[in-house]
């Protein structure tokens, strides 16, 4: 158990929806990560927050968005849902913004029909 | 951000040493060498962090030589649950930081 919770475990949804995936990060970390996983395809980097502010953007969306919150969890919006979302999402944390070791969460799987 | 090359994938047997190399050619002055591993359907785990010569932990080695362009990480007698996919990634100890886990390197453990 790395410490970092997520939620839901699964979700499924239809398109054009919109979803909203939950992080709570290790206790201690001021940083939180998203990734997304599509089946048989690496780890791609969404988004980095800091203590609240954004920190790092990768290849994200338009149609996603995130955010973290004074307590510092996290939430990833997803909207107008397309099949192509469909993967599992991961939620990291570390203590800093750096390269200090991430600690992921279990994952929420989301299958778009 | 400095890009990294791993094999794709790499089988090998119980009780073997296995060493997995990563090319990092142009790694930044302030960059650390991290490795991952994933199981299928779960979040990475850190393996080891080093930024030069020789890191040693309760699970691995890395190997970074003088140059810091390669990084290998040695699994030492391996076993059937070490059977996952292997990521190296290259970052700076500070500041944002655009984390590229690339393709990893697939193990394939056999008994």
């Amino acid at each position: 158990d790395s410490g970092v919770t997520q939620t839901p475990k699964h979700l499924i949804t239809a398109t054009g929806q919109r979803v909203t995936l939950r992080c709570s990060p290790r206790s201690g970390d001021l940083s939180v990560y998203w990734y997304q996983q599509s089946l048989d395809q690496g780890l791609q980097f969404l988004i980095q927050y800091y203590n609240g502010e954004e920190r790092a953007k990768g290849n994200i969306l338009e149609r996603f968005s995130a955010q973290q919150f004074p307590d510092l969890h996290s939430e990833l919006n997803l909207s107008s849902l397309e099949l192509g979302d469909s993967a599992l999402y991961f939620c990291a944390s570390s203590v800093g913004g750096g390269s200090e070791t991430q600690y992921f969460g279990p994952g929420t799987r989301l299958l778009v029909l | 951000l400095a890009k990294t090359t791993q094999p794709i994938s790499m089988d090998s047997y119980e009780g073997q040493e296995v060493n997995i190399t990563c090319s990092h050619n142009n790694i930044a002055t302030n960059d650390y060498i991290t490795w991952y591993q994933q199981f299928p359907s779960q979040g990475p785990r850190f393996i080891i962090q080093g930024y030069k010569t020789k890191v040693t932990n309760e699970v691995a080695s890395l190997f970074i030589p003088a140059d810091r362009k390669s990084s290998t990480l040695s699994l030492p007698r391996v076993s059937l649950s070490d059977t996952a996919v292997y990521y190296c990634l290259v970052g700076p100890d500070t500041g944002g930081f655009k984390t590229i886990f690339g393709a990893g390197t697939r193990l394939f453990v056999k008994a």
